[in-house]
């Protein structure tokens, strides 16, 4: 069966400090991946997605970025965090339309 | 620009009365549609989808949704809700591998 992780599960920065979430999935091969802020009584916010290594779609531009260094990860970074930049961060995949869920990321910035 | 909209933000219910959350969206094209639930500290799971066939879809835990292509609409509903389907309901539109989620509804339902 397929899984998907996510680390860290909470994470605690200071505004200006470099970011680096990991996404990794198992039991499927070229799984569509995709990076969503979650924010309260705003829904998801899809902010990446990638059909295949090395290929990212930015939806919203902002100082986030994603990488996809091999078929199963997925990578979302920033240089420089800002305040805003605080949030609950999920990454899903898809092979068919239906998306997964990983449990997340809360990222706070200080 | 694609969007989906559900009505409600909060919904407040006792136990045993019946729920509809309302979800619309803009596409025109043809689409998939789904209904997920973030229960409380819990990832987010798939309540139930349509793809084709039937519009009135049967998910887990009692849950039904209509598809009315008309109104574009995909509701969702329960007949007699339980005071375990505390939770965050997030309706879904995937047009063409793009997928679109609602804001939301949250739901509280009173023992």
């Amino acid at each position: 069966s397929q899984t998907i992780h996510q680390w860290p599960a909470t994470l605690v920065q200071p505004v200006g400090s470099p970011l680096s979430l990991e996404c990794t999935v198992e039991g499927t091969s070229n799984p569509n991946l995709y990076w969503y802020r979650q924010a309260a009584g705003r829904g998801l916010q899809l902010l990446f997605y990638s059909v295949g290594i090395g290929q990212i779609s930015s939806e919203v531009p902002q100082n986030l970025s994603a990488s996809r260094p091999q078929d199963r990860q997925f990578i979302l970074s920033s240089k420089k965090l800002l305040l805003s930049d605080s949030g609950f961060y999920l990454c899903a995949w898809s092979v068919i339309s239906e998306q997964f869920f990983g449990p997340g990321t809360r990222l706070t910035v200080l | 620009a694609q969007s989906v909209s559900q009505h409600n933000h909060h919904v407040i219910l006792s136990e045993a009365a019946s729920l509809e959350l309302g979800c619309n969206y803009s596409y025109g094209g043809t689409v998939n549609l789904f209904w997920y639930v973030q229960y409380p500290g819990q990832h987010l799971q798939l309540l139930l989808k349509y793809f084709s066939g039937d519009p009135l879809v049967k998910g887990i835990k009692g849950f039904e949704a209509e598809f009315i292509k008309s109104k574009f609409s995909f509701n969702l509903r329960k007949p007699s809700v339980q005071w375990s389907d505390t939770a965050e309901y997030f309706c879904a539109v995937n047009s063409n591998n793009d997928m679109r989620f609602g804001a939301g509804t949250r739901l509280t339902v009173k023992p």
